[in-house]
């Protein structure tokens, strides 16, 4: 089974739906982000988590808003969507203190990607 | 302000050469450079750097970092179709380690 799953994995909506992305973690890790990839700009933090008490806004999260439901899951909404968020989302996790042996804290683990497409 | 600059921005090559993609980056308090795969949907971790000049090695892949510089290199040599991917680089930076990403380099590999 997959560490990190996203649902849906593909989305079509139309203009000025509201839609929740969701993402599930098996890692036991605390911290959780959302991420976006645009053609040509890589991937751009939307918004991210350090536990259920802590969230945070990155570099674009206008338009958007979370939910940290419990360690393991952590929601993205579009209140109201537009085309220009037409775009391959991703979540990730990543374990603050990791374990000896293990590859190191930045280390960021990500779900499969939900590809949404706004009408 | 953070930023992670890579190139080239696309590479196109054959089986069998040696490719070298570039990350330079501008962050306050820097820790650790990330290098990552994307193929066909979520990014995989390859390497994590902290200190310049180790070479970390996986296969035929290498990385290298020079702090001073502030740049790091991926290497691949003997390339195959399977390396074909976008190569990610990315740099913590900022409260709590959000990692910021350079836009990648596309590697095509042709057999």
């Amino acid at each position: 089974d997959a560490d990190v799953t996203q649902t849906p994995r593909n989305r079509i909506t139309k203009t000025g739906k509201r839609i929740m992305l969701e993402c599930s973690q098996t890692k036991g890790h605390d911290r959780m982000y959302w991420y976006r990839q645009d053609p040509g700009l890589g991937l751009r933090l939307i918004y991210y988590s350090f536990d259920v008490k802590d969230i945070n806004k990155g570099e674009i999260s206008d338009g958007y808003s979370v939910s940290r439901q419990a360690q393991a899951k952590f929601s993205l909404s579009l209140e109201s969507a537009i085309p220009n968020q037409t775009a391959l989302y991703f979540c990730a996790t990543s374990d603050f203190a990791p374990k000896p042996g293990t590859s190191g804290r930045e280390t960021q683990y990500f779900g499969p990607g939900t590809r949404l497409l706004v009408l | 302000e953070d930023k992670v600059v890579q190139s080239p921005l696309s590479l196109v090559v054959h089986e069998g050469d040696t490719v070298t993609l570039n990350c330079s980056y501008e962050v306050t308090n820097f820790r650790s450079l990330l290098w990552y795969k994307q193929e066909k949907k979520a990014p995989t971790f390859l390497f994590m750097l902290t200190s310049s000049g180790i070479e970390k090695k996986s296969g035929r892949l290498s990385s290298i970092l020079d702090k001073k510089e502030l740049f790091s290199i991926l290497n691949i040599t003997a390339t195959q179709t399977g390396d074909s991917a976008v190569y990610l680089c990315a740099v913590p930076a900022g409260y709590g380690n959000k990692l910021v990403f350079g836009a990648g380099t596309i590697l095509r590999v042709k057999s």
